[in-house]
């Protein structure tokens, strides 16, 4: 069975450009929360989607983020405009119920120059 | 709130010599305790948990960890370090209603040397 699968790997954007993230989480799993680690410092929780509703986006740091999930599959998280201090590991976790093990997906290394 | 600090950014070792990597965390509500691993070029996976019960917790490759609640800790330990376990290593909490809201510590590059 797959894992969590993140696109893509790496991107290198310029400041003030769009990027967009992809999560596909393992089938079935209802729960899709974002992460991200900033500057080698702690790993952050951004949000948590249950199917396509947020249930908890606490974290999303400003309005140049925008999570989506679609359909309560795969997840996307765009930025727009990108700024300097957005690089970083986007992590995305997914589990079947959110009392359950989540699993992490490889993460998506985004630079802004 | 909570936060959770390791106290070592990075930990040389020989290869077979023991290890010890320090959690303490603060919180204001009852909280889950976790450890999870990065190897280079991997995703975050999970070494072991705490949820209730006995302190002493047995994780995957022969890591454990001590759960302290008078210290508010959760050390992790290995008796004999392998090149393999060559990784980064992450402390989180969560608060106990809700169970995969993760708060991380700024994690611990453990370095094996031959």
């Amino acid at each position: 069975e797959a894992g969590v699968t993140q696109f893509p790997s790496h991107s290198v954007i310029e400041k003030g450009q769009t990027v967009t993230l992809r999560c596909d989480p393992i089938s079935g799993h209802d729960n899709l929360y974002w992460y991200r680690r900033v500057m080698g410092k702690e790993i952050k929780f951004l949000l948590h989607f249950v199917k396509e509703s947020k249930q908890d986006e606490s974290g999303m740091p400003n309005n140049r983020f925008l999570a989506e999930r679609t359909g309560g599959t795969y997840s996307t998280l765009k930025v727009q405009p990108a700024e300097l201090e957005d690089s970083g590991v986007y992590f995305c976790a997914s589990s079947e119920q959110a009392n359950t093990e989540a699993f992490f997906g490889q993460g998506t290394r985004l630079t802004v120059v | 709130a909570q936060s959770v600090t390791q106290l070592d950014s990075q930990v040389p070792v020989f290869e077979e010599a023991p290890v010890e990597l320090r959690c303490n965390y603060s919180s204001s509500v009852s909280v889950y305790l976790f450890w999870y691993v990065q190897y280079p070029n991997q995703g975050l996976q999970l070494l072991l948990k705490y949820l209730s019960g006995s302190t002493l917790v047995k994780g995957i490759n022969g890591f454990e960890a001590e759960f302290n609640k008078s210290q508010t800790s959760f050390h992790l330990r290995k008796p004999s370090v392998h090149i393999s376990d060559t990784a980064e290593y992450f402390c989180a909490v969560s608060p106990t209603y809700n169970f995969n809201k993760f708060y991380f510590g700024s994690g611990t590059k453990l370095n094996v040397k031959p």
